[in-house]
This record gives C-alpha cells, structure tokens and sequence, in this order.
C-alpha cells in the first residue's frame, strides 16, 4: 500500500467543518483513497473512500486533489463524537482484504465544545 | 448496516487457560477476519477464513487457532492463553464486491 502522511493531531471546534489532510504522493493509479477512524477503545469504522472524483456520504465528504497526491477529509459539522483517530488508507480497490489493513498513526482529532 | 458483533467486550484470564472469543456478521459475508491492535504495532493480522470450513494464518497466527463452522460466525481460540496475548482482538468481515471491511467493536483481552 502506498505510504501516507497525516499530522499527529487537530483539534476543532463543535460545530464547525474539521478538515483532515493526508498526503500520499506515491498513490498509483488502481489504488483508492479510504478513510477510517477509531474512537477509544472500539473497532475501525468506515468512513468513505474514493479514486479521483469528490466524494460525499452522510457522514463525510472527501477531496480528492487532481493530481491525486493528497486528499482531505471533511467532517462539515464536527461534534464531541467525532473526537477520534482518523486513518488515511491507501490501497487497490477490490483487494482481496486478505492483508492487514496497515494503519498508521493517524490525526488525533479533538473537537472542543 | 453491516453488522460485525463480537461476544465479549472485555475478558481477564489466567495463564494457560483456553480462551474462546466468538464473532458474528449479519450480512452473509464469506470472508471474515480476526486481527490483534497493540500500541506502536497497529493491526495484525491472525487468522482469516474465506468460506465456511475454510481458513487461512495471516502475519501473526501462532498461538492461536479458528474455527468457522458457519457462514456468520468465526471463532477466535487462544489454546493456551500467555501474557503475551494481552491485546485488542478485532473481528472483520468483507465480501467479494463490497467497499471495504467492516469491523466489530473489539475484544479487550487480559491474561494474568
């Protein structure tokens, strides 16, 4: 999987648009952009992927830069529940998932009341 | 939604004793999996089965077996359980298709 870089950790304000970056500039061209994160102490949850295009679900939106080489999640209303580790992930879609899904340190993300 | 729910959420077990955790998806996903996450090692990966009866070691599969006797449920067996095997035990299924792996909420296991 192609190595990504995200900052430690943010914090936000609730209510406000948190925005998280991720760089991943040996992305190559079968490979997706996931997001996944983890609150304390409980499992990693999906949170949306994509290939190229701008992507949004009811929990997120992701911008995919045209070159491809990072991206940033947006969470549009950030609240005290979203305080998480978020994961960029960066693998082929339709991969068997029989690898680990490599996480790395992933942004600390605080939402402060 | 996709549901992956594991038994217990937290266990404390003695040295040798054998240690079942019990995993369950309710979306008929033929490919399941079990992970450990410890602090500064992130996911690994133990053991996988892709079918019923099926099974196959992933990174880290010594010391622990499985069992898949149905399609919803795959079990995680320490046989012997070591402190070592202190961990965050995590249950994922996927299937062929899908967007990605779900996962469940976590075993917190402890042996002392």
């Amino acid at each position: 999987d192609a190595k990504t870089t995200q900052p430690t950790s943010m914090d936000c304000a609730e209510g406000r648009a948190a925005n998280l970056p991720c760089n991943h500039s040996t992305i190559s061209g079968n490979e997706y952009v996931y997001w996944y994160r983890q609150i304390h102490s409980q499992g990693p949850q999906y949170i949306i992927h994509g290939l190229k295009n701008n992507e949004t679900n009811e929990m997120a939106s992701l911008i995919i830069t045209e070159d491809r080489k990072s991206s940033t999640l947006i969470l549009p209303h950030a609240t005290l529940r979203d305080t998480a580790v978020y994961y960029c992930i960066v693998r082929p879609y339709m991969d068997t998932g029989r690898r680990a899904l490599t996480f790395g340190s992933g942004t600390r993300l605080q939402v402060q009341p | 939604d996709v549901k992956v729910t594991q038994s217990s959420r937290y266990l404390v077990k003695r040295t040798g004793e054998k240690v079942f955790l019990e995993c369950v998806q309710d979306m008929d996903h033929e490919n399941m999996f079990w992970y450990r996450q410890d602090p500064g090692l992130g996911l690994r990966l133990i053991y996988f089965s892709y079918d019923v009866k099926m099974k196959e070691k992933g990174d880290i599969p010594e010391g622990y077996s499985v069992s898949r006797e149905k399609k919803e449920r795959f079990s995680l067996i320490l046989e012997s359980a070591s402190t070592n095997q202190t961990s965050m035990y995590l249950c994922a299924s996927w299937t062929a298709g899908g967007n990605t792996i779900y996962f469940g909420e976590g075993s917190w296991l402890t042996v002392v």
